[in-house]
């Protein structure tokens, strides 16, 4: 079946770790993007990637990196500068731009606790 | 700066009954898209339904149906004969048409829908 896979669903970290959530789709779709969700925030975009290696901030992108090695995969870290990681994050992709019906495909979430 | 704005935080509905939830979006471009997504207590994102701004026609999928004034800047979703498996909380999204910027889609911070049996 055709989808998007995040791992790990929970994650717990200490205090100024780095840790790194993945990302992988196997829809053959162009763009990729990270979103946080808080509650009472609705989602906000952290970081898209339009083709293999590049990608572009998105509206919170502080604290946050991202790379694109590979169609497939476009995995997130979040360094020990994000001031408030504990949230659930969503990965998302869609078509490239050229056949793109603007829809998202969102995977299950990973959902972040910092102790 | 596209803004997507849900005023209503939590909405509850008699199951069978109807309701409307309602979305309204700021925006100075006129080829977008927008959309109503679900996500229901397993968090998994789900499309609802999608209208193109060039079309007058409202969209309608089976029981979901929407109401697009796109001179108001208003786009309300409009769920008939509800039923359990619809509580979920509901996301109004804009994306503005390909062709470079930003990209992605910008969410409201989503309605509540609560359905009692």
């Amino acid at each position: 079946d055709g989808g998007i896979t995040q791992s790990p669903k929970y994650l717990f970290r200490k205090e100024g770790q780095n840790v790194t959530l993945s990302c992988e789709q196997n829809l053959n779709h162009d763009a990729m993007y990270w979103y946080r969700q808080d509650p009472g925030q609705g989602l906000r975009l952290i970081y898209y990637s339009q083709i293999v290696n590049d990608f572009q901030k998105g509206d919170i992108a502080e604290g946050y990196s991202v790379s694109r090695e590979k169609k497939e995969s476009f995995p997130l870290t979040v360094t020990s500068a994000q001031k408030n990681p504990t949230a659930f994050y969503l990965c998302a992709s869609s078509i490239g731009l050229a056949a793109n019906t603007g829809e998202l495909f969102f995977g299950e979430g990973s959902r972040l606790t910092v102790l | 700066a596209q803004t997507v704005t849900q005023s209503q935080p939590e909405m509850s509905v008699q199951e069978a009954e109807t309701v409307t939830l309602s979305c309204t979006y700021d925006t100075s471009e006129s080829d977008y898209y927008l959309f109503w997504y679900k996500q229901p207590p397993s968090r998994q994102m789900i499309l609802v339904i999608r209208q193109e701004a060039y079309k007058q026609q409202n969209a309608t999928e089976n029981r979901f149906s929407v109401n697009f004034q796109k001179a108001a800047k208003s786009f309300s979703l409009k769920i008939s004969d509800s039923q359990l498996g619809d509580a979920a909380m509901y996301f109004c999204a804009y994306r503005r048409r390909p062709g470079g910027g930003a990209d992605g889609l910008t969410f409201g911070k989503g309605t509540h829908l609560i359905i009692q049996p």
